[in-house]
Parts: structure tokens; sequence; C-alpha cells
């Protein structure tokens, strides 16, 4: 069966320090994986996709993440965290052309 | 713009109700998706449906029942079977299974 495992339901971090939030996935097959964003009291909006291209991804916001397939995981990092970026994040796994499985969310908290 | 529209965005059920969240989507999306949003175990799959008049059950779809008459719209019933249905719903549509999914801003539930 697919699953992500999203270590650390919170995470902190102070303003213009480097954001790292860890994702690791399980797929019998070449799998699609994502990374959303959440903010209070809305939906969820997509931060960036790898889908077997390259392995570095670059999304919104400054966001990026690298598969890496040797370790299972797909952490998604920001060189300066802003405070507009406090929010929860998940993790997402598509194994081939099933439907989303999604981790159980990190939330970011960010301080002046 | 194209989006999913959900409504309404709180919702109230007394004891033996049934309600019914809606959902509609203008992006000319085949699949969609309900799910449930409870604090700290991140987002559990509903009901799924690739295309009008076919739905399939997901994770937690006991309590719950779908219909799929139009391709742009997959309304839920919430049934007074689902002994505790207060959270949050987001609806989802995707162009096919496995492929990035956009999200509604979610209908509240809570329990009078």
């Amino acid at each position: 069966a697919q699953s992500v495992t999203q270590l650390g339901s919170h995470v902190s971090v102070s303003e213009g320090a480097l954001v790292l939030l860890r994702c690791n996935y399980s797929s019998s097959v070449p799998p699609y994986l994502f990374w959303y964003v959440q903010y209070p009291n809305q939906g969820l909006q997509l931060l960036l996709k790898y889908t077997s291209a390259a392995t570095l991804v670059k999304g919104i916001n400054g966001f990026e993440a690298e598969f890496k397939k040797s370790e299972t995981s797909f952490h998604l990092t920001k060189p300066s965290a802003h405070m507009s970026d406090a929010a929860e994040y998940f993790c997402a796994v598509s194994p081939g052309f099933q439907k989303l499985v999604f981790g159980t969310g990190t939330r970011l908290l960010v301080s002046p | 713009d194209g989006g999913i529209t959900q409504s309404p965005k709180y919702l109230f059920r007394k004891e033996g109700q049934n309600v019914t969240l809606s959902c509609e989507q203008n992006l000319n999306h085949d699949a969609m998706y309900w799910y449930r949003q409870d604090p700290g175990q991140g987002l559990r799959l509903i009901y799924y449906s690739q295309i009008v008049n076919d739905f399939q059950k997901g994770d937690i779809a006991e309590g719950y029942s779908v219909s799929r008459e139009k391709k742009e719209s997959f309304p839920l019933t919430v049934t007074s079977a689902q002994k505790n249905p207060t959270a949050f719903y987001l609806c989802a549509s995707s162009i096919g299974a496995g492929q990035p999914q956009h999200f509604g801003d979610g209908t509240r539930l809570s329990i009078l």
C-alpha cells in the first residue's frame, strides 16, 4: 500500500531562516508526488509536483522540493522564511494513475 | 475564473438529520473527490468519482452518500448514520486520477 510520512506535526522557524519540511513515501511503482499548502479555514493549494521529470522541482512562493529515490524522500525547502509562509503543509503521493494519498500535515510556525 | 465552489461555508446539523454539502466545478474535470479533515489526521478520502454516473467508496464512506449526475456537480450527503460528523469537509477535482487536485474552500459542519 502507498503511504506518506511527514516527520514533525509542527515546525518552528524564525523569519529569514531556512524552512525544511520532511516527507517520506512508500510506493510500489514510480510515484507522482505533490506538496500542498493550507491556510486557516481554506482549501488546499498546490505548491509543486514531481512527475518523473527533473528531480529538483520549483514551486510557487519560492518553495522547492527534491525527489530522492534512494531515500524515498521528497522534502520541501525554502531558503528564507516569511511570516506569510505560516500555514499547514501536506505531502501527497500518487502511485501511477491512482488517487492521492495525503500525509497528516506539518504546521509551519514563523516567528519575527 | 475556473474553480470549485463549496456551499455553504458553515453548516449545522441536528441529531437524526441528513444534510447535503454542495460542490460545483467549472474546470471541466472528470474526477471529483470528497475529503474529511480532522485536526492532526490530515485528509481522509470519503468518496470519489472518475466519471459521471460512477463513484467509489474511499477510506471512510460509512454514514455518507454521494451522487454524480452531472460532470460539474458532486454533492455529499452526511446521513444520520454518521455519528461523529463534526469536521471540515473539502471537495476537490482533477483532470484524472493521480493528477494534481484543485480544492474548494471547504464546508465546516457542526452538530447542534
